[in-house]
């Protein structure tokens, strides 16, 4: 079975700070892997997916399958990256995203 | 282009009720996933229709169904109506298998 496990509720920090959101899953196949963002009363949009490897607003994530981790992260945090972020999977050539319960980041001025 | 559109935005039923929900996807997309969000178990995947099969399903009871019609668009209906169900109902359109979804508002489902 896919799992996706994000460890933080809540994250703060402040502006101008690195920030990195943690995710790790639990998949025997090779997992497509996302991460979505929820900004205030907005629907769920992707941010970036693994496998095309580019940057989004900042943010980057890499993933370590040694580690089964997909951590997103960004150097320098805006007020603006206040937001719901989701990682997810979805099984190889499924439309089936996996979820996890989601980390709230908001970025102190 | 025209967003995912998702009808009604808001439901009231009352349990044993049954509900049908209705999503229509971006124009050309032929992947429709639907899912629940609420806070005690997050977003859950629930089942996605792709040109009117579906070709995937989460882990819930038979009372959730769906179906998807030749123009792409999606209706997921709930029966006997449990308190439990009481969620956001999200329906997201892809153009094909694994990559972006593009989500509508949600539809939120109240039972009393």
């Amino acid at each position: 079975a896919q799992r996706v496990t994000q460890p933080e509720k809540l994250l703060s920090v402040f502006k101008g700070a690195p920030v990195e959101l943690k995710c790790n899953y639990s998949y025997s196949g090779s997992p497509e892997l996302f991460w979505y963002v929820q900004y205030s009363r907005q629907r769920l949009q992707l941010l970036l997916r693994h496998i095309s490897r580019e940057s989004i607003k900042g943010f980057t994530a890499d993933l370590n399958k040694g580690e089964t981790s997909f951590h997103l992260k960004k150097p320098f945090a805006q007020e603006e990256d206040s937001a719901m972020y989701y990682c997810a999977l979805a099984q190889t050539g499924a439309n089936n995203l996996f979820f996890g319960t989601g980390t709230r980041l908001t970025v102190i001025p | 282009k025209a967003g995912v559109t998702q009808t009604p935005r808001y439901l009231i039923k009352t349990r044993g009720q049954q509900v049908t929900l209705s999503c229509s996807p971006i124009s050309g997309h032929r992947s429709v996933s639907w899912y629940q969000q609420t806070p005690g178990q997050g977003l859950q995947f629930l089942f996605e229709y792709f040109s009117e099969t579906q070709r995937n399903k989460g882990n819930f009871p038979g009372r959730f169904s769906g179906r998807q019609f030749s123009n792409s668009r999606s209706e997921m209906n709930v029966s006997t109506l449990e308190l439990g169900d009481s969620a956001l109902y999200l329906c997201a359109s892809s153009l094909a298998e694994a990559l972006e979804q593009y989500f509508g508002p949600g539809t939120r489902l109240t039972v009393t």
